[in-house]
């Protein structure tokens, strides 16, 4: 049984361009969340889907915008990219009403912007 | 607001001997829930233990336990018979309020504790 599964692993992109990001759930699960998490730092939240609608939304500008589709995959784009947005970008997801154990994360989309 | 604090940035154990990781948290809420999770030099984050505000009893799971300590807001993660597998980089973490359906309950992660487990 897979788990959460994002691509690409690495990327490279140049300050000011846009990139997308992709996430699948791991099955069973509908609901997904993006983090971001700059080197030696702990995971900060970017948001949160369900039911293809944004739920619950982060500290983090409008430059970062998501979306989740019918199949429960998700995608976080970040616009007009800066220096410091070079983190790993993990997601995780769960299933609905299963709350007492944790979110099941992937390995991580590692960005870097220069 | 929610905080999460780990105080030690690292850490060194033996191995098979037990370690303890010190969490402590803030929060107003009284419905809440806290995580534990390592993280290998791989980045994912992998899933190792939960406790519920509510709950009565600490949570445990293979040769890991939580020591659940309400009133002094502290969730220390204790690893037994450690391994060299368990090196890693540890996390705290919170779930904000009470249990929400159809999504919300973000998850607010400490800076983390780096385990080395020694020969």
């Amino acid at each position: 049984d897979a788990g959460v599964t994002q691509s690409p692993t690495h990327l490279i992109k140049t300050r000011g361009q846009q990139v997308t990001l992709r996430c699948s759930p791991k099955s069973g699960h509908d609901t997904v969340s993006w983090y971001q998490q700059a080197l030696g730092q702990g995971p900060q939240f970017i948001f949160q889907y369900y039911e293809e609608e944004e739920r619950q939304r982060g500290n983090f500008p409008d430059r970062f915008s998501g979306h989740q589709f019918p199949n429960y995959s998700s995608e976080l784009n970040v616009n007009a990219l800066l220096l410091g947005d070079s983190a790993l970008y993990l997601c995780a997801s769960r299933p609905l009403g299963q709350y007492n154990y944790g979110y099941t994360f992937g390995s991580g989309t590692r960005l870097t912007v220069v | 607001a929610q905080k999460i604090t780990q105080t030690q940035p690292g850490m060194f154990v033996q191995e098979k001997e037990a370690v303890t990781l010190d969490c402590t948290y803030d929060t107003s809420d009284q419905s809440y829930g806290l995580f534990w999770y390592k993280q290998p030099s791989s980045g994912e984050m992998i899933f190792l233990i939960y406790q519920g505000s509510y709950d009565e009893q600490n949570a445990t799971e293979g040769r890991y336990s939580l020591n659940f300590q309400k009133a002094r807001k502290s969730a220390n993660l204790v690893i037994s018979a450690s391994q060299l597998g368990d090196s890693a980089m540890y996390f705290c973490a919170m779930r904000e309020g009470r249990l929400l359906t159809g999504g919300g309950n973000k998850l607010t992660f400490g800076t983390g504790t780096q385990l080395k487990v020694e020969l």
